[in-house]
This record gives C-alpha cells, sequence and structure tokens, in this order.
C-alpha cells in the first residue's frame, strides 16, 4: 500500500526558509523510475507544481521558482525534502507530495499540509 | 512552460448529463496529459493519464481523448459523486504545469 506524508510548520514568518518532509512507503525511491513531486495549492486556487526528485536523484524545479527551491531525498529513510527560501505572505497554501511513476502521471498524493506565512 | 488552458472554468450540470471538460496546451505535449479530480478539502485524485488510459479503480464513465495541443475529458453520465473540481496536467517537459481547473456544480 503506498502512502505519503507531509509534515514541517504550519506558520512561518516572512523571509524565512519553509523545510518540508516527504515521509512514504509502500515503495522505494531507488527504484527506476520512481520520482517525488512536490505540489502547492494557495486557498481557493489552482495546484501549481514545484519540483521533482527521480530514482537517480536528478532534479527538477518550478521555473518561475527554481532560485528559491532545493529538493533532496534520503533513500534509507524514505523520505524527500523541499526547502524554501524567503517565504513571503503569497507562499501560503496547502503543500502536497505526489508519486510520480514511469509515465509521469502523479498516481498517489499525501493530504497535504497548510502553511501559513505570516509577521 | 507550457501553459495549460482550461475550459470553461465552471459550469453548472445535472445528475445524467453528459459533460465535456477541454484542455488546451500552449505547444504540442504528444499524450503526456493527466486528469486529476479533487473535491473540497482532498488532496487530488488520478483520473486519466496519457491522455486516455483509465487509471485503475475510475469509473468507466470517465473517458479521456486528444493528444498534440487539445485534449478533452469526458464524462458519460454524471454521478452525485462527480460534482468536483478537475485539472489537466502536462508532464511532457518540466517544469509540469496545471491548468487552472474546472469546477463541476450542481444545477
Amino acid at each position: 500500500q503506498v502512502t505519503l506524508r507531509e509534515s514541517g510548520p504550519a506558520l512561518v514568518k516572512p523571509t524565512q526558509t519553509l523545510t518540508l518532509t516527504c515521509t512514504f512507503s509502500g515503495f522505494s525511491l531507488s527504484t527506476s523510475g520512481m520520482c517525488v513531486s512536490w505540489i502547492r495549492q494557495p486557498p481557493g486556487k489552482a495546484l501549481e507544481w514545484l519540483a521533482l526528485i527521480d530514482w537517480d536523484d536528478d532534479k527538477y524545479y518550478s521555473t518561475s521558482l527554481k532560485t528559491r527551491l532545493t529538493i533532496s531525498k534520503d533513500t534509507s529513510k524514505n523520505q524527500v525534502v523541499l526547502t524554501m527560501t524567503n517565504m513571503d505572505p503569497v507562499d501560503t497554501a496547502t503543500y502536497y507530495c505526489a508519486r510520480r511513476i514511469a509515465g509521469g502521471s502523479l498516481d498517489y498524493w499525501g493530504q497535504g499540509t497548510l502553511v501559513t506565512v505570516s509577521s | 512552460a507550457i501553459r495549460m488552458t482550461q475550459s470553461p472554468s465552471s459550469f453548472s450540470a445535472s445528475t445524467g448529463d453528459r459533460v465535456t471538460i477541454t484542455c488546451r496546451a500552449s505547444q504540442g505535449i504528444s499524450s503526456y496529459l493527466a486528469w486529476y479530480q479533487q473535491k473540497p478539502g482532498k488532496a487530488p485524485k488520478l483520473l486519466i493519464y496519457a491522455a486516455s488510459t483509465l487509471q485503475s479503480g475510475v469509473p468507466s464513465r470517465f473517458s479521456g481523448s486528444g493528444s498534440g495541443t487539445d485534449f478533452t475529458l469526458t464524462i458519460s453520465c454524471l454521478q452525485s459523486e462527480d460534482f468536483a473540481t478537475y485539472y489537466c496536467q502536462q508532464y511532457y517537459s518540466y517544469s509540469y504545469t496545471f491548468g487552472q481547473g474546472t469546477k463541476l456544480e450542481i444545477k
């Protein structure tokens, strides 16, 4: 059974760095073709893709946010970590992690974690 | 980045109706397109990938078609549990992008 769960702070201050952890089970990120992606959704708005890391440790980022994002993995712990620097109130959103299968679509998602940016 | 445009942004329909949602890519993406359903307070759920392949466990009333730049999601006979927001997503190239969503409401 594949599961993913996001964890991290619910509240961060402007200019701070956000660190989110995705802990997953039911698959291994060392398996060829496996990837984990991060997606966010501001309240009442659309989904926005953020970043992806694959089994070979290749990393891909949103064009508009790449200067602020870093994604990494700890295969032994079944975790993927996303950091976002210089947080702003417009970054308030529910942040999801999801598994990407070899075909490219996101087949399993975590329940999401709401991050509010406010002083 | 490739821009994905869905239409309509929202509309109302009745149980039993046949509905079609369209998604247009700003450049050709072959069949690297997925459709997701999202209900309030929940994570998105994968419905269709590779433009027309039904994800396991998804009812057959959902279908997808298209390739290149123009795609459609069709629900053949709306059920009460289908009222939700639907998103398309391209995975032809990084960075991946989603459409703005189509909210399907009960008439």
